[in-house]
């Protein structure tokens, strides 16, 4: 059982290039987000999603867009790459809080993403 | 909106030792779930612990177990008989449940070192 799997792991874009993440789960989990991690900064949500065909703007969604079009599917899409978007980031899916029993999150192993 | 502080940003503790990292957040919600994630070099995100602000047992996890402070709104971890594989940042997180995405929102982390 993969869980949540991230492509590509590590990426360095240039400035003004484009390019997009991928998030796959094979957990059936309605809900999935996308985040990211800066020093000193913890987790922040770019954008989430409750379901195919539905997303919606987290904390820090400038410069940003996501595609649901799969349920097991979560991408997130930077059309014009800047220097300040140089992050790891991470994906997550979930059930609604009622349905897991312990996991409120299950986390992919991040993209490091460096934008010189 | 919630806010999570993570007061330490890095912290230290002797092999077999205990440590206590601090958390507090800011909400006017009744109803909400609290947790505590490791993240290690891997960069893996790893839940340690959660407590549902409903119950007022601290929640326990083998040498890791939790004061929950409702009134005060302050979460911290602590750690028994620390080990060297506890080395990492430590993030804790808050999450309300309802209508919507049942998004996370995470301290600044704290750093976490283990000396032998």
């Amino acid at each position: 059982n993969a869980g949540v799997t991230q492509t590509p792991k590590f990426r360095v874009l240039k400035t003004g290039q484009s390019m997009t993440l991928l998030c796959a789960q094979d957990m059936n989990h309605e809900y999935m987000y996308w985040y990211r991690q800066d020093p000193g900064m913890g987790l922040r949500l770019i954008h989430y999603s409750v379901g195919e065909g539905t997303t919606a703007k987290g904390e820090v969604p400038d410069g940003y867009n996501v595609s649901r079009l799969k349920k097991q599917n979560f991408l997130l899409g930077l059309e014009s790459a800047a220097p300040s978007q140089t992050s790891v980031y991470f994906c997550a899916s979930s059930l609604p809080p009622a349905s897991y029993s312990n996991q409120p999150q299950h986390f992919g192993d991040g993209t490091r993403l460096s934008i010189l | 909106a919630q806010t999570v502080t993570q007061s330490q940003p890095e912290m230290s503790v002797q092999e077999a030792e205990t440590v206590t990292l601090s958390c507090t957040y800011d909400t006017s919600e009744n109803n909400y779930y609290l947790f505590w994630y490791k993240q290690p070099p891997s960069r893996q995100m790893i839940l340690v612990i959660r407590q549902e602000a409903y119950k007022q047992q601290n929640a326990t996890e083998n040498r890791f177990s939790v004061n929950f402070q409702k009134a005060a709104k302050s979460f911290s971890l602590k750690i028994s008989d620390s080990q060297l594989g506890d080395t990492a940042m430590y993030f804790c997180a808050f999450m309300k449940p309802g209508a919507g995405s049942y998004q996370l929102t995470f301290g600044k982390g704290t750093k976490l070192s283990v000396i032998p």
